[in-house]
């Protein structure tokens, strides 16, 4: 069954960077994943596509201090140079035939 | 620029049916590149996927097995639009119903601003 995995929180200060991590079920680690960032009372908003291989592909607007990369079954999000707007709840997604998967969610605090 | 607009009733009884649209601007509901999708969130159950509708040729559907008996994703290609129908509620679909599209099968790059849908009596 395809599954990603999120820690619920994650924290860090203001200009300091936070690594966020989705991972993968057992069997999926060649996925890709995409990252979303989420403000209540909003529609999220598209961050990345997040290939196996590392590489990525931003949204349009997504500010450069927002990167991705990969190891094995694990996706991540680094956001450097933290900003106060950065504060928001962050979601993996991936695909399959049929089927669209949301990780839990990491709720991202600014310090 | 693709842009989504939803809108629909933020409160609708128990046993009855949701209906929710999501007029699409800037893309076209029948695009053979894009594919467009119903999303629900809630406290419980985070983001759930709940079912997309394509063209390629003809439509397509794709639903998630849990809600499949109860659920209906129809293009409008007159207005543009796509709307998500629930039926047999309960109170656990209560949620924020988002719309969203996918292009060139590529992840959900754009989303709805979200409708609050509350099922009570």
């Amino acid at each position: 069954q395809l599954v990603l995995t999120q820690s619920p929180s994650a924290s860090a200060s203001l200009g300091a960077s936070v690594k966020l991590t989705c991972t993968l079920s057992s069997g999926h680690s060649n996925y890709a994943i995409a990252w979303h960032q989420h403000y209540p009372n909003q529609g999220p908003r598209y961050l990345m596509k997040v290939n196996s291989d590392g590489s990525h592909i931003k949204g349009d607007g997504t500010p450069d201090r927002f990167s991705g990369s990969s190891s094995g079954a694990e996706r991540y999000l680094t956001i450097s140079s933290l900003q106060s707007e950065d504060e928001a709840d962050y979601y993996c997604q991936t695909w399959g035939t049929g089927v669209r998967v949301f990780g839990g969610g990491t709720k991202v605090t600014v310090l | 620029q693709v842009q989504l607009q939803q809108s629909g009733p933020g409160l609708v009884k128990p046993s009855q049916t949701l209906s929710v649209t999501c007029d699409i601007s800037g893309d076209s509901v029948s695009s053979t590149s894009a594919a467009w999708n119903w999303i629900r969130q809630s406290p419980s159950r985070g983001l759930e996927w709940l079912g997309r509708t394509y063209y390629r040729s003809t439509w397509y559907h794709d639903y998630e097995v849990s809600v499949k008996s109860r659920i209906a994703i129809n293009p409008d290609t007159f207005k543009n639009q796509f709307s998500l129908e629930l039926n047999s509620l309960t109170p656990e679909d209560t949620a924020v119903y988002f719309c969203a599209r996918e292009l060139n099968g590529d992840p959900i790059d754009n989303w709805g601003q979200g409708t609050l849908v509350i099922v009570s009596s």
